[in-house]
């Protein structure tokens, strides 16, 4: 039990498909992420929440629309979504203040086909 | 933007073995932050970092950050099986609480 629950653990969507991915935080924090994991490349950022509100927006195409509907929720929306996204999604939830440490969720494996 | 680069990018040892990770950077880090994820796993918080020369030590893990805050490595004492993951650093950069990753070094330990 991580703290951070993500859901689904893996999904499978067609390139036309609409499709949401759900984090909820148990732990209190302030802080939500949108992190990407694909093979041989770093960690990657998308977005960062700090209480509800969107500080980060790391040029991520259009068709990943995140949603943070208060401090213990934040959703990834997909459409139109292409083979390359197909990846490790990470949600993580933080504390705050500055400086501090990463809780992740286990993850949503993507597949785009 | 920030970048941390890490090597190795792979490494395999034998069990009781020591290991060593290194993270790099060009500019001054405000903090080094060091997770492991297990294969099939996500990324677990080992420790943070935040003083020059800074020495950390969690059992058979010693952590240092760099006397000008521009690299951190980690080593491992005595490997053992359940080291086998990936280890990666991160760090702070700009406003608010954005955490930029290094490639991650993927630990084999091999019995």
């Amino acid at each position: 039990e991580t703290g951070v629950t993500q859901t689904p653990r893996h999904l499978v969507m067609g390139m036309t498909n609409k499709k949401s991915l759900k984090c909820e935080q148990h732990l209190g924090h302030n802080a939500m992420y949108w992190y990407k994991q694909s093979a041989k490349k770093p960690l990657e950022l998308m977005f960062v929440y700090s209480l509800e509100e969107r500080v980060e927006n790391n040029s991520v195409p259009s068709r990943f629309s995140p949603e943070c509907p208060n401090s213990s929720h934040l959703f990834l929306h997909l459409h139109t979504l292409q083979p390359e996204d197909s990846a490790l999604y990470l949600c993580a939830s933080s504390p705050g203040p500055y400086n501090s440490p990463l809780h992740f969720g286990n993850g949503t494996r993507l597949t785009v086909t | 933007g920030q970048q941390v680069m890490q090597i190795p990018q792979y490494q395999h040892v034998q069990e009781g073995e020591d290991f060593t990770t290194y993270c790099n950077s060009s500019t001054t880090l405000s903090n080094i932050q060091w997770y492991k994820q297990r294969p099939g796993g996500h990324p677990v918080f080992l420790i943070q970092l935040v003083k020059s020369g800074e020495v950390k030590k969690q059992k058979r893990l010693t952590f240092q950050f760099g006397e000008a805050k521009k690299n951190s490595s980690l080593h491992i004492t005595a490997t053992q099986t359940t080291d086998v993951g990936t280890y990666f650093c991160g760090s702070h950069s700009g406003g608010y609480q954005k955490v930029t990753f290094g490639t991650g070094t993927k630990l084999q330990v091999i019995p």
